[in-house]
């Protein structure tokens, strides 16, 4: 167990929809890093945060959007949802974001 | 545009063999690390390496970074059926627009 939780596990939706992706960093971190992984691209840097604040920013479509919060717990935020969005969507915390999360499923038809 | 190329993609080796995996770029990495993933799970951090020619052991596993912080080898000593999954080269780079970089993968099947 990595320390990071990730809600929910699984998802599925139909395209044009909206989801909300949840992540609680390790106890102490406060950084959290979001990934998309996905069989044709691999895994892929989306975005970090660092104690609410946007710290690096990688492939993230201006469809997703993402915060911290104080207690820093994280939010992806997935819009207009298309069927290439489907994917595991992890995310870390720690240094480097070394420690990942179990994912979320997002399946979309 | 995939910067960190890893190789080869799949193997498949006997119990017992040594194997070696590559993870190359053109870019210059702050620092790198390995992750072993299993299928539906997140990928788990083997080792960071941070030096120019740093090597690191971890039991079988032997990671060296390259000089010039541009490239990463993993070498499994007699590997085993517990060493099977997905590994997986991460990068982080001090500029450019893709601060964290993932590697192709290279899946590992060790056959008891």
């Amino acid at each position: 167990d990595s320390g990071v939780t990730q809600t929910p596990k699984h998802l599925i939706t139909a395209t044009g929809q909206r989801v909300t992706l949840r992540c609680s960093p390790r106890s102490g971190d406060l950084s959290v890093y979001w990934y998309q992984q996905s069989l044709d691209q691999g895994l892929q840097f989306l975005i970090q945060y660092y104690n609410g604040e946007e710290r690096a920013k990688g492939n993230i479509l201006e469809r997703f959007s993402a915060q911290q919060f104080p207690d820093l717990h994280s939010e992806l935020n997935l819009s207009s949802l298309e069927l290439g969005d489907s994917a595991l969507y992890f995310c870390a915390s720690g240094e480097g974001g070394a420690f990942f999360g179990q994912g979320t499923r997002l399946t979309v038809v | 545009t995939q910067l960190l190329e890893q190789s080869p993609q799949f193997l498949s080796i006997q119990e017992g063999e040594n194997l070696t995996v590559y993870c190359n770029s053109s870019s210059v990495f702050s620092s790198l690390q390995w992750y072993r993933q299993e299928p539906g799970e997140g990928p788990v951090l083997l080792v960071t390496v941070v030096t120019g020619g740093e090597v690191k052991k971890l039991k079988r596993l032997t990671f060296q970074f390259g000089d010039a912080r541009k490239d990463s080898s993993l070498h499994i000593t007699a590997a085993q059926p517990g060493d099977t999954g997905l590994y997986l080269c991460a990068g982080a780079r001090t500029s450019g627009t893709y601060k964290y970089i993932f590697g192709t993968g290279t899946r590992l099947k060790v056959l008891a």
